[in-house]
């Protein structure tokens, strides 16, 4: 089954304490992306990969870090996390890069960082 | 820049009458659009597209939109709703020139459908 999958799906953490959301997908998609979604505010994008080896930042990158080091494979890593990076996240992959293209979204981690 | 906005944070329609979410977005050129729903506790899942061809847009689960240029607008309609339609709905837009951040989100409406 197509799919974009995501681990883990619920996260609760301390602040600082250093941790990795891995999502992978099984579709040879080319663009990858993390999104975190806050009440009222719908999704914004955090960064996203074009292809391999390349990431850049979306709209909310501070505190974030990627890395495509696989097609399949885009984590997103917190390397001290705080309570305002507390809230629901989701990667999405699409065939290509393009404007028309369709995204896949993973179902989603619940992180709350006390 | 981009934006989308979505009219209502909350609908609440009854079973069986219909159904209208209200998306208006700004964006340079032509963009594409997108409707997404979310299910409780799950991911998104896409309803509808537009990527100006046809400007009345045909989505899954017997739901629509229609790109109105001159409105600036992307209304979601259903004619009859379901109680299976109760979620949240997002109104999504792509800009035709973009530097890979591919998609600005509207703020999101809460379907609720009462029997």
């Amino acid at each position: 089954e197509a799919q974009v999958t995501q681990n883990p799906r619920y996260l609760i953490t301390v602040t600082g304490k250093k941790l990795t959301v891995t999502c992978s997908q099984n579709m040879n998609h080319e663009y990858m992306s993390w999104y975190r979604q806050d009440p009222g505010l719908g999704l914004r994008q955090i960064y996203y990969s074009m292809n391999v080896e390349v990431t850049d930042k979306g709209d909310v990158p501070e505190g974030y870090k990627v890395s495509r080091k696989e097609k399949r494979n885009f984590p997103l890593i917190l390397e001290s996390p705080s309570p305002n990076q507390t809230s629901l996240y989701f990667c999405a992959s699409s065939l290509y890069p393009q404007q028309s293209e369709t995204q896949y979204f993973g179902p989603g981690t619940r992180l709350l960082v006390l | 820049a981009q934006s989308v906005t979505q009219l209502d944070s909350h609908v609440s329609v009854s079973e069986g009458t219909p159904v209208l979410l209200r998306c208006n977005y700004s964006s340079s050129y032509s963009p594409s659009l997108f409707w997404y729903v979310q299910h409780p506790n799950k991911g998104l899942q896409l309803l509808l597209k537009y990527t100006s061809a046809a400007t009345l847009v045909k989505g899954i689960n017997g739901f629509e939109a229609e790109f109105k240029k001159s409105e600036t607008s992307f209304h979601l309609t259903k004619p009859s709703a379901h109680m299976s339609d109760a979620a949240e709905y997002f109104c999504v837009v792509s800009p035709f020139l973009n530097a890979g951040n591919m998609l600005t989100f509207g703020g999101g409406t809460r379907l609720m459908v009462k029997p």
